[in-house]
């Protein structure tokens, strides 16, 4: 079974500061892709960055990159010189091999003034 | 930039009672599918359509839930009888079938569903 797993259901850091949430995942596809999604307290679904399996580059978005380990299935996603924006619950996400995404259980990140 | 649009925003029902969630995909976009999440938890998939017809539903996606793409750009979700339960967030998603950004899922703002 594809599943998704999220460790930290909350964190917290320092406004500028660096913060790394975790992700690990199981799959026997090979070639698949990975998200994170970033719900704001509005509750819409944002795309943040998504890492390609057969890429072994890390995925970069301005502020926001992922350390994507294939062998040992662990997605985590970098966010640095964090801003009070950056508050939100963040999901980890992996597409089904019938193209459904499934979602971890999310990790509520708080930015601290 | 293209988005996908939710309709109700925000609708208050009572339990028994019979709604219907409105989504307008992205144009171009051949995949379509509604989420589920309860204050608080995780984002569940309820169903994913194409070409006309359901192609998957999960086990929450029982008899009283359905889907309908009635005019080739609208796609509904319709709870027949409300539960308590069913109060949550609900979202609409999409995808294209082909090329760059196929596998990435635009979802709408969400529609929130409050059951009494």
């Amino acid at each position: 079974a594809q599943t998704v797993t999220q460790s930290q259901p909350e964190m917290s850091v320092q406004e500028a500061e660096t913060v790394t949430l975790s992700c690990t995942y199981d799959t026997s596809e090979n070639n698949y892709y990975l998200f994170w999604y970033k719900q704001p307290p509005s509750r819409q679904m944002i795309l943040v960055i998504r890492q390609e399996a057969y890429k072994q580059q890390n995925a970069t978005e301005n502020r926001f990159s992922v350390n994507f380990q294939k062998a040992a299935k662990s997605f985590s996603l970098k966010i640095s010189d964090s801003q009070l924006g950056d508050t939100a619950m963040y999901f980890c996400a992996f597409p089904s091999n019938t193209g459904k995404l499934i979602f971890g259980q999310g990790t509520t990140l708080q930015v601290k003034p | 930039e293209p988005e996908v649009t939710q309709t109700p925003s925000h609708q208050v029902t009572q339990m028994g009672q019979e709604v219907i969630l409105r989504c307008v995909p992205i144009s171009n976009h051949l995949y379509f599918y509604w989420y589920r999440q309860i204050l608080g938890q995780k984002v569940e998939f309820l169903v994913s359509f194409y070409n006309n017809e359901i192609s998957e539903k999960s086990e929450i996606f029982d008899d009283q839930f359905s889907v309908e793409r009635p005019d080739g750009s609208n796609f509904t979700l319709k709870i027949r009888s409300t539960k308590l339960e069913d109060s949550a967030m609900y979202f609409c998603a999409s995808r294209r079938r082909e090329g760059r950004g196929a596998n990435v899922l635009t979802f709408g703002a969400g529609s929130r569903l409050t059951v009494l």
